[in-house]
């Protein structure tokens, strides 16, 4: 399978403590980007990189999120000091750069249950 | 399963008619339009896409037309089948610079019966 890769796909963990998602593009992909989805809600942008900078945060990203993508490939997203806000699905998805009409594609996420 | 489709308005079909699923887009500006399928637990699949200098593109079985006097988009699927049952959303692209995000629109869950 050559399409997008996250994991862990289920995450269950107590309030207060930390977590890291890890995503895998598609290889030859140079975007890549996180969004967050709760039930019954469209996906929502966090942030994106294009190969190791990250280029645009949005301001659902609060200063206990951080991402990083440090060699253009694979990306991380960590959440510290979780709240039971940040329930929701994680959803990773990569893109070619260039112009307009390239699709992003995206992972089955990985889904966060704070208790 | 996590219920993508909860609290989304649903459109019920018959297996074997075509569905027409609608969206309304907010940003007169965005240029480029992407409909996506999610089925429960999983990411949101790509399905077809189309730049605002077109106002419909065919693929398989689906079809999408785009009204950019009433910012509308639409996805017709021909003969349409029980795998086809999941929840679609539309995105909108504004393509300032290098930045190229999604903004997507309220779910329609289609359901569709034997």
């Amino acid at each position: 399978d050559t399409g997008v890769s996250q994991n862990p796909r289920h995450k269950i963990t107590k309030r207060g403590q930390n977590v890291t998602f890890r995503c895998d593009p598609i290889s030859e992909h140079n975007r890549l980007y996180w969004y967050r989805q709760t039930l019954g809600q469209g996906p929502e942008f966090l942030t994106y990189f294009q190969n190791e900078a990250q280029l645009e945060k949005s301001r659902l990203l609060s200063d206990r999120f951080s991402a990083e993508r440090p060699k253009g490939s694979f990306s991380t997203l960590e959440i510290q000091r979780t709240e039971q806000g940040d329930s929701a699905m994680y959803l990773c998805a990569s893109s070619l750069a260039g112009g307009v009409g390239q699709p992003q594609h995206f992972g089955d996420g990985t889904r966060l249950s704070i208790l | 399963g996590e219920n993508v489709g909860l609290h989304l308005p649903t459109l019920s079909v018959q297996e074997g008619d075509n569905s027409i699923i609608n969206c309304a887009y907010s940003n007169s500006a965005s240029d480029y339009f992407i409909w996506y399928k999610q089925e429960s637990g999983k990411g949101p699949q790509f399905i077809i896409d189309i730049r605002s200098n077109m106002d419909k593109r065919q693929g398989q079985r689906v079809t999408v037309l785009l009204n950019k006097t009433v910012k509308h988009l639409s996805l017709q699927i021909a003969a349409t089948q029980p795998g086809d049952s999941a929840v679609y959303f539309c995105a909108e692209v504004l393509n300032t610079g290098a930045n190229s995000k999604l903004t997507f629109g309220k779910g329609i869950t289609l359901s569709v019966r034997p």
